[in-house]
Formats: structure tokens, C-alpha cells, sequence
């Protein structure tokens, strides 16, 4: 079956550049969802879209932005790289939003800043 | 502040027995409750889930039991086999998109 498609896997980048990570959802499903998560710690909620708008947002810093196109395709744009963004950033995909449906997850894009 | 806790950081259980993982939360408007697993370099994969309206659900080897009095929930896993190994996240959600994860339990089935 069809997973959630996460590009690059690995990105390494230097401090105060540029990023963008891209997410295909499963095929037919409309909401997205992105997650950070740090070493050692439990994965973040940063933000979601549903049918092409934002529908959540949460500890996402100003720095970062991200949308999610007419296919249903989302990417996470992150500026002014700093070190603390280093982490494994998940993408999840649902049919439909709100809590009944459940979210599978990406095999995410591991970000390293230097 | 951790609105959902999981206070074994690892659990070791022989396979064939019963694998027992224990989620605490605080949030009570917390109505949603999944469990996910999550093997070293791969995303978490979505395990079994629970609405508050419930107090158990049970898919296969997998049920999950939730004492919303308590502000707890369980995922039993019988019987444990070793391709259980992994770490186990418990996550809440309460009527948003955003799932608020465990910190985690790292299950190892020794044979």
C-alpha cells in the first residue's frame, strides 16, 4: 500500500540557510500534518492543512512556513536555519481531519544544522 | 508541562507473554487516544486507537483499555512476539488536529 512520501530523507545544512522539506500524502488523503522531533524527545505538533488551508497551528516558529498544494502535496519552508532546528521532521496524512482519523506518518526528513 | 506521560522509559518481555504498556495523561479534554509504533528510522506506524466514549478496543493481538476517572490508558499486547521491538508512543487529542505524543516506551521481546 501506499505510504506517505517524505524528500529529502536527510538534509544537512549550515546555520542561518535556507530549507525545504517536502510531503505526498497517501493517495486521496487530504490533510496534512507536520511534526518536529528533537533528540531524545516526543514528536511536536508544528502545523496542518486540510484541503489546502491551514487548520492548526501550533509551536511553530515564525521562521518557518509552510503550505500545502493543489495536489495535495505539502512542503515545510525553513529560514534562518539554527542549530536547535536539528531534529527529524515527520509528515502525517489523513483522510479527513479532526481526531477520528488517524494519522500515519512519513518516514521523515532527518535536518542537521552545522 | 507533559500532557501525556509514559513513565516507563523501556519494558522487556518474553515472547509469548503479555506486553503491558502503561500511558498517563492530565488534559481532560483530551477525547482521542492512539497508540503508535515507531522502529529506528521509519516514521511511527499507527497502531490501534481508542475514542473517550470507550474503555476498550481491541484489534487482534492489540487492546487498549482507557480509565478516563483515572486519566489512563494500556495498550496489552498477547502474545509478545520479537517483531513487537520497538518503541511505543501514546498520543491524545482533543478535537484538533494535533496529537499530543508519550515520550515514549522501548518494548524489547526476548525470545
Amino acid at each position: 500500500a501506499a505510504g506517505v512520501i517524505q524528500s529529502p530523507r536527510h538534509l544537512i545544512k549550515e546555520k542561518r540557510e535556507t530549507a525545504t522539506l517536502k510531503c505526498y500524502p497517501i493517495p486521496r488523503h487530504d490533510t496534512v500534518y507536520w511534526y518536529q522531533q528533537g533528540p531524545g524527545q516526543d514528536p511536536q505538533f508544528l502545523i496542518s492543512f486540510y484541503e489546502k488551508m491551514q487548520s492548526d497551528k501550533g509551536s511553530i516558529p515564525d521562521r518557518f512556513s509552510a503550505q500545502q498544494f493543489s495536489d495535495y502535496h505539502s512542503e515545510l519552508n525553513m529560514s534562518s536555519l539554527e542549530l536547535g532546528d536539528s531534529a527529524l521532521y515527520f509528515c502525517a496524512s489523513s483522510l479527513g481531519r479532526g481526531d477520528i482519523y488517524e494519522q500515519y506518518f512519513g518516514p521523515g526528513t532527518r535536518l542537521t544544522v552545522t | 508541562d507533559q500532557q501525556v506521560k509514559q513513565n516507563s522509559p523501556s519494558l522487556s518481555v518474553q515472547e509469548g507473554r503479555i506486553s503491558i504498556l502503561n500511558c498517563d495523561y492530565t488534559n481532560s479534554m483530551f477525547d482521542y487516544f492512539l497508540w503508535y509504533k515507531k522502529y529506528p528510522a521509519e516514521g511511527p506506524t499507527f497502531l490501534i486507537s481508542i475514542s473517550s466514549i470507550k474503555d476498550k478496543n481491541e484489534d487482534g493481538r492489540f487492546t487498549v483499555f482507557l480509565n478516563k476517572s483515572a486519566k489512563h490508558l494500556s495498550l496489552h499486547i498477547v502474545p509478545s512476539q520479537p517483531g513487537d521491538s520497538a518503541v511505543y508512543f501514546c498520543a491524545a487529542s482533543a478535537n484538533t488536529d494535533k496529537l499530543i505524543f508519550g515520550t515514549g516506551t522501548r518494548l524489547q521481546v526476548f525470545p
